[in-house]
């Protein structure tokens, strides 16, 4: 998958917990991006990076913080995970912010 | 708001026909298109780009543009029961560091 790790791959969590995804690429890539994506509602952006610790918000950021401190890896977290959070969270990667390669998904419920 | 639209279908087509999936966008800047298809439980992959008003055959896939209607497309001919996916339109209309759009994506079936 382009060399890019999804971790985990499935979580079951409960209400109000903290959360943190994590997404690692070998490919060395400027761009990293979180998404989610549920029945209905296709792919919507979280947040995205175009660099270390350069990061902006998506159309859904309410409720999660990402982190990039290495250009390998980015980290996305629920700071106080709740039902409507349960989804399949994908990363993806890109060279120039053009064609973006994701990896496995994230199966994420919250009880 | 820039959108891009596509039909949710289900698109059922017979085995050996040709499917036609079709996205509108908002955003007369856009300037890269993309077609992405995922599998049921598994990620987007990309199958085609296009940046030239024009057709771009790739195999057995054609991706369509006309700017001018803010259209694309994506042809599949000699559609085969493992095309039976869902189809993912993506643009780039290179605003700063913007990401792609996607639109929602439509399920293709191709019947046996």
């Amino acid at each position: 998958d382009a060399g890019i790790t999804q971790s985990p791959r499935h979580k079951v969590t409960e209400t109000g917990t903290p959360v943190t995804l994590r997404c690692h690429q070998t490919e060395n890539h400027r761009y990293m991006y979180w998404y989610r994506q549920d029945p209905g509602h296709g792919l919507r952006l979280i947040h995205y990076s175009y660099g270390v610790k350069d990061t902006d918000k998506g159309e859904v950021s309410d409720g999660y913080s990402v982190s990039r401190s290495k250009t390998e890896d980015f980290l996305l977290t629920l700071e106080s995970a709740t039902s409507s959070q349960t989804s399949v969270y994908f990363c993806a990667i890109s060279w120039e912010n053009e064609k973006l390669f994701f990896g496995s998904g994230t199966q994420l419920s919250v009880l | 708001q820039k959108e891009v639209e596509q039909n949710s279908g289900p698109l059922s087509v017979p085995e050996g026909a040709i499917a036609s999936l079709n996205c509108t966008y908002s955003d007369r800047g856009s300037q890269s298109f993309f077609w992405y298809r995922q599998y049921s439980g598994k990620s987007p992959e990309l199958i085609m780009s296009i940046y030239s008003n024009g057709d771009k055959e790739d195999g057995r896939f054609t991706a369509q543009l006309n700017k001018a209607s803010q259209y694309v497309s994506l042809l599949i001919r000699d559609s085969q029961p493992s095309d039976s996916a869902t189809y993912l339109c993506a643009v780039n209309s290179y605003s700063g560091n913007t990401p792609l759009v996607f639109g929602k994506g439509t399920r293709l079936s191709v019947i046996a």
